[in-house]
């Protein structure tokens, strides 16, 4: 099945550095990637919706200047949180959405594990 | 606000027995229903999804899950425990168009005993 390859699994940064998360679709052109936000025993949030070529929308509630998606291709996307606090850490996914005839596929990376200390 | 609630974070079950995870969710109105599974260190895998067919939905490995408007639920089950279930499994809801607006659950971990 497709593949989507999510870099870094883990990372572990300083309060007020920056950190980037690669979303990459690796045998299939993604023209919508989403991006989620899992905190300890609870659900996936939806933080944004990122379109090739656009600007991303984000959900209410979520901090478009504090994190930064790029979609700048059509098998890659960035999320970057910048300026992070220990309240950013926190699970995060990205997912990639293949429409094909009548039909389309959502496929979902592995995660990022990120920490703020 | 639209939600989705799967009872029981945990859910421990004996090789060979009948696997059953709960789900509901908020609204009356039919939405686009989904059931993932999650193994360690690998991302979420479509496990079936209810796009206003059938009632009831199979799936892979075995899965299968029933829609029941009336009591606004898809629970997800299998007849007979496989080692190889343990995963973490998600219950997810869209109430826009396929997989847009998803919204999940909280997730049920299946423990799986020989």
């Amino acid at each position: 099945g497709a593949v989507v390859s999510q870099h870094p699994s883990r990372v572990i940064c300083k309060s007020g550095t920056s950190v980037k998360i690669e979303c990459r679709s690796l045998d299939f052109q993604a023209t919508t990637m989403f991006w989620y936000r899992q905190f300890p025993k609870q659900s996936l949030m939806l933080m944004a919706t990122s379109n090739e070529g656009s600007k991303a929308t984000y959900e209410q509630g979520v901090e478009k200047d504090k994190f930064l998606i790029n979609h700048a291709s059509l098998t890659l996307s960035t999320l970057t949180v910048t300026s992070a606090h220990p309240e950013d850490s926190s699970f995060y996914i990205c997912s990639a959405l293949v429409k094909g005839p009548g039909s389309e596929k959502l496929f979902f990376g592995s995660g990022t594990q990120l920490s703020v200390l | 606000a639209q939600s989705v609630t799967q009872l029981g974070s945990h859910v421990s079950v004996s090789e060979g027995a009948l696997v059953l995870l709960r789900c509901n969710y908020s609204s009356s109105v039919p939405p686009y229903l989904f059931w993932y599974v999650q193994y360690p260190n690998q991302g979420l895998q479509l496990l079936l999804k209810y796009t206003s067919a059938a009632t009831l939905v199979k799936g892979i490995n075995g899965f299968e899950a029933e829609f029941k408007k009336s009591e606004t639920s898809f629970h997800l089950t299998k007849p007979s425990a496989h080692m190889s279930d343990a995963a973490e499994y998600f219950c997810a809801v869209s109430w826009g168009t396929g997989f847009q607006k998803l919204v999940f659950g909280t997730g049920t971990r299946l423990l799986v005993s020989p």
